[in-house]
């Protein structure tokens, strides 16, 4: 049959505002979060990650803020620019062991000059 | 210092043929595991492998299975190709202790026709 593709939220921003990209995690005993910039046919780039023993982190014009209570994750980005347009997925690491990713299902964030 | 590498890039197959595709992780990096991406289910995880050992496995069939040599370097095959297995591949490599950061190849494209 036909298959469905997943419905991206997305998010349009005008180049040189902040955006705020949110994720919803399913496993509370997840403990450590990345997220990541697909760009079309590309893999998908490391941006950043945060640990559960932290609420936030912050790199380059990006920051990364972690609520464990409502089991949310945000992906500030400052000052946007035309490049930041892509697909942004956060994953969460759950499980023991092995480093096996739980991904979300993705934003698109447009940047309109 | 290289990134992770995968080959091919893209390929074209025929229902019911199989497929082996290659990684070679970052230098130093002894882990590495495969996702699955598609528009219809998003990034799934296929499963990672560790010093030669496969440490975890995604809900996949057993068409698709995976190896690791000693110099880290690893290829997954899919068996009796269908199409729903058209997809984008990617490999992820990191170091050896849960918790390090993923880098993820540009993945090889697979058309089943």
């Amino acid at each position: 049959g036909e298959s469905v593709g997943l419905h991206l939220p997305t998010l349009s921003v005008q180049e040189g505002d902040n955006s705020i990209i949110n994720c919803a995690y399913s496993n509370s005993a997840s403990d450590y979060f990345i997220w990541y910039k697909q760009e079309s046919g590309k893999g998908p780039q490391f941006i950043i990650d945060i640990r559960s023993n932290m609420d936030k982190r912050q790199g380059q014009r990006v920051t990364v803020l972690l609520n464990k209570t409502v089991k949310h994750l945000s992906l500030q980005i400052a000052a946007t620019q035309p490049g930041d347009s892509a697909v942004y997925f956060c994953a969460e690491m759950s499980g023991q062991g092995a480093q096996k990713l739980v991904f979300g299902q993705g934003t698109r964030l447009t940047i309109n000059p | 210092k290289a990134g992770v590498t995968q080959t091919p890039r893209y390929l074209i197959k025929t229902r019911g043929q199989q497929v082996t595709l290659s990684c070679s992780p970052i230098s130093g990096h002894r882990s590495v595991s495969w996702y699955q991406q598609t528009p219809g289910q998003g990034l799934q995880f296929l499963f990672e492998y560790f010093s030669e050992t496969q440490r975890n496995k995604g809900n996949f069939p057993g068409r698709f299975s995976g190896r690791q040599f000693s110099n880290s370097r690893s290829e997954m095959n899919v068996s009796t190709l269908e199409l729903g297995d058209s997809a984008l591949y990617l490999c992820a490599s990191s170091l050896s202790v849960r918790g390090n950061t993923i880098y993820f190849g540009e993945g090889s494209w697979l058309t089943v026709v």
